[in-house]
């Protein structure tokens, strides 16, 4: 079993539409979540982190955490042609450090007209 | 403010022979990450410096090597190339104990093992 665990994809949803990416974790004693951003070529961007069960929200993107069942998501809302990217889930056994950050493989992400 | 810079872009290496690649981390970030991104593989935790010392390190075999200077920069070796190796190699740097745990990734030096 993986440590980090996302869909590959490609998800494909059209421009304005909610875009869901979801990734689930093994380790029960993980604390710190972080969601990347990387277009083909460049290298990753942070887009948001939490820490805490529930939803965060900063401005288009929701975090969600639900550290019971191991899952944590990424909402798009109002999806633009510039958020096709791969985005990568992260998830850290610390919190306020990143001294091991383990990294799913990324899921695609295309944003149609 | 100059970012996470990496060197070189590219490498082109043989099987058995060694490469080093370099890192300068944004200014005053102590803290150094190395990571490798192979394709259908996703970033791999290799290394972790901080303050001039290894504080963590990936499942790798010892023939992966780094180390971070006084200046904080940090170099990866990678000794007896096998073509599995071949790899994009992100170097990312951070300040200590931060509290969004954020990495600043630099562009990556492509290593190719013929």
């Amino acid at each position: 079993q993986k440590e980090v665990e996302q869909n590959s994809g490609p998800l494909s949803v059209p421009e304005g539409a909610i875009a869901s990416l979801n990734c689930t974790y093994s380790d029960r004693g993980s604390q710190s979540f972080f969601w990347y951003r990387q277009y083909s070529g460049k290298s990753p961007e942070l887009i948001m982190f939490i820490y805490s069960n529930g939803d965060k929200e900063d401005g288009r993107f929701t975090a969600q955490l639900n550290k019971a069942s191991q899952y944590v998501s990424l909402l798009i809302r109002d999806s633009q042609p510039s958020d096709s990217a791969t985005y990568l889930c992260a998830v850290s056994q610390g919190t306020g450090t990143a001294s091991k950050l383990t990294f799913g493989t990324g899921t695609r992400l295309q944003v149609t007209l | 403010e100059a970012g996470v810079t990496q060197s070189p872009t590219h490498l082109i290496k043989t099987r058995g022979q060694q490469a080093t690649l370099r890192c300068s981390p944004i200014s005053g970030h102590t803290s150094v990450y190395w990571y490798q991104q192979a394709l259908g593989l996703g970033l791999q935790f290799l290394l972790w410096y901080d303050e001039g010392e290894e504080r963590n390190r990936g499942n790798f075999p010892p023939r992966f090597s780094g180390r971070q200077f006084p200046n904080y920069s940090s170099e990866l070796n990678v000794n007896a190339l096998e073509l599995e190796d071949s790899a994009l190699y992100l170097c990312a740097s951070s300040l200590p104990l931060t509290n969004t745990g954020e990495l600043f990734f630099g562009e990556g030096s492509r290593l190719t093992v013929l």
